[in-house]
């Protein structure tokens, strides 16, 4: 099975932190990438999909390099409530196919502390 | 509010018991839904593919017949664990994908917490 593999974490930061994390895929035939945020014993809620050009949504900037097969997250001044685990999320397409499978990353959590 | 409703939330059970999860799309049919498992401090796992009228596709080295999937409807889709065990303790969620204005969208339920004793 194709991996996709996140920065190992735990991050712990000071409130207005910026924080960074990255992800690496090892299928170059990924076509759909997203960051997902995870609470504990929660379901993934979407928080951005990630396009080649790049997009920001308030103080979150998600990017992708295609020819490094990397993807990162940076969140700028960071808040209490931004503590969860960050998920890369890559659209694994089955080869000839249309509809593909999400693969997960491990995560990475994020403590943001007063 | 949500628009994928799963049940129950959490379930504890003797080994040797069978557990059956429910997965609802509630404002809109789901032809397809996926079940995922996620051990602790692990990544979510694909384990099928629900697929509504028809057999479930399951992922390599989930076993079909312990993990049985019913997709009978357009909005319900279910998991059955059979003769759970201990191992079988995690956390599963179900996903369902709809078309919405801005394109394509995952929901996810709320998920479940199995604990097997």
């Amino acid at each position: 099975r194709k991996e996709v593999e996140q920065d190992p974490g735990p991050f712990n930061v000071p409130e207005g932190a910026t924080v960074a994390f990255n992800c690496t895929y090892s299928n170059s035939a990924s076509q759909s990438f997203f960051w997902y945020r995870q609470d504990c014993r929660k379901e993934p809620k979407l928080l951005m999909s990630v396009y080649s050009s790049g997009n920001e949504d308030g103080r979150f900037t998600a990017q992708l390099n295609r020819a490094s097969q990397y993807i990162s997250l940076l969140i700028r001044d960071s808040k209490l409530s931004d503590s969860a685990t960050y998920l890369c999320v890559v659209n694994e397409l089955n080869y000839g196919g249309s509809q593909g499978n999400l693969i997960f990353g491990k995560g990475t959590k994020l403590s943001v502390k007063p | 509010g949500a628009v994928v409703s799963q049940h129950p939330s959490w379930v504890i059970c003797k080994s040797g018991t069978s557990v059956k999860i429910e997965c609802r799309s509630l404002d809109f049919q789901a032809t397809t839904m996926f079940w995922y498992r996620q051990f602790p401090k692990q990544s979510l796992m694909l384990m099928a593919t629900s697929n509504e009228g028809s057999k479930a596709t399951y992922e390599q080295g989930v076993e079909k017949d312990k993990f049985l999937i019913n997709h009978a409807s357009l909005t319900l889709s279910t998991l059955t664990v059979t003769s759970a065990h201990p191992e079988d303790s995690s956390f599963y969620i179900c996903s369902a994908r709809d078309w919405r204005d801005d394109g394509e969208k995952l929901f996810f339920g709320s998920g479940t917490q199995l604990s097997v004793l």
